[in-house]
């Protein structure tokens, strides 16, 4: 079945450090990639998305490349802030037509220090 | 700002009692679901339903049952809650004609529940 390995945490970063969090997956064929991120006391909300190989999905200065050779969808961003401190989940949702089941990986906690 | 609510944000409960979470979206989507957090961060599809009268169980075997009478109310009830719940319930939901698998989850903010 289909699966996402994400690296575990806590990640703890010095604030303006660069970010990596390493997600590879599972599937068949060709499903769309997610990042998503929990702020606490929250529900998660879409971070970013690649729908198709070698998109590269970015907002709030956080991207991904979506890479079928590698199958991993990293999550990279040049300078963290004491803001970006949260939970990141990766996510895959398998091509099959109008039916929809998201995978999850288990979540990277991560801190940002001043 | 949510366009998908939940109710209660906390709840409290003794053994026993029977409970309902309420969830309900604005968007119109067609696809609602029911995620468990547990305090390992892990999400666990618990309850899904493609549409009006639809409803499916998920991935993570779980004691509480689901309704969808209406396309924007995905009600969850545990009839006799236990300890072993505790937990928080994460409602989501996604829409979009055509790719369905694009279509990113809208999450609410979730139901942390404790039952003593």
């Amino acid at each position: 079945g289909d699966s996402v390995t994400q690296m575990e945490g806590p990640v703890t970063l010095s604030e303006e450090a660069f970010l990596t969090i390493n997600c590879t997956y599972t599937a068949t064929g060709y499903p769309s990639l997610f990042w998503y991120v929990q702020y606490p006391g929250e529900g998660l909300q879409l971070l970013l998305k690649a729908t198709k190989a070698d998109d590269k999905g970015s907002n709030k200065g956080f991207e991904a490349t979506y890479r079928k050779e590698t199958t991993s969808f990293h999550l990279e961003k040049g300078s963290v802030q004491v803001s970006d401190s949260a939970v990141y989940f990766c996510a895959l949702s398998p091509y099959s037509g109008g039916y929809q089941k998201v995978t999850f990986g288990i979540g990277t906690k991560l801190q940002v220090i001043p | 700002e949510a366009d998908i609510y939940q109710t209660p944000r906390y709840l409290v409960i003794g053994t026993g009692k029977k409970i309902t979470l309420e969830c309900s979206q604005t968007m119109g989507h067609d696809k609602m679901y029911w995620y468990q957090q547990d305090p390992g961060m892990e999400l666990h599809l618990i309850h899904y339903s493609y549409g009006v009268n639809s409803t499916e169980k998920g991935d993570l075997s779980s004691e509480s049952t689901v309704s969808r009478i209406r396309t924007e109310h995905f009600p969850l009830t545990l009839e006799s809650a236990r300890p072993s719940h505790t937990s928080q319930y994460l409602c989501a939901s996604s829409g979009g004609r055509g790719r369905a698998y694009n279509s990113p989850l809208h999450f609410g903010n979730g139901t942390r529940l404790t039952v003593t």
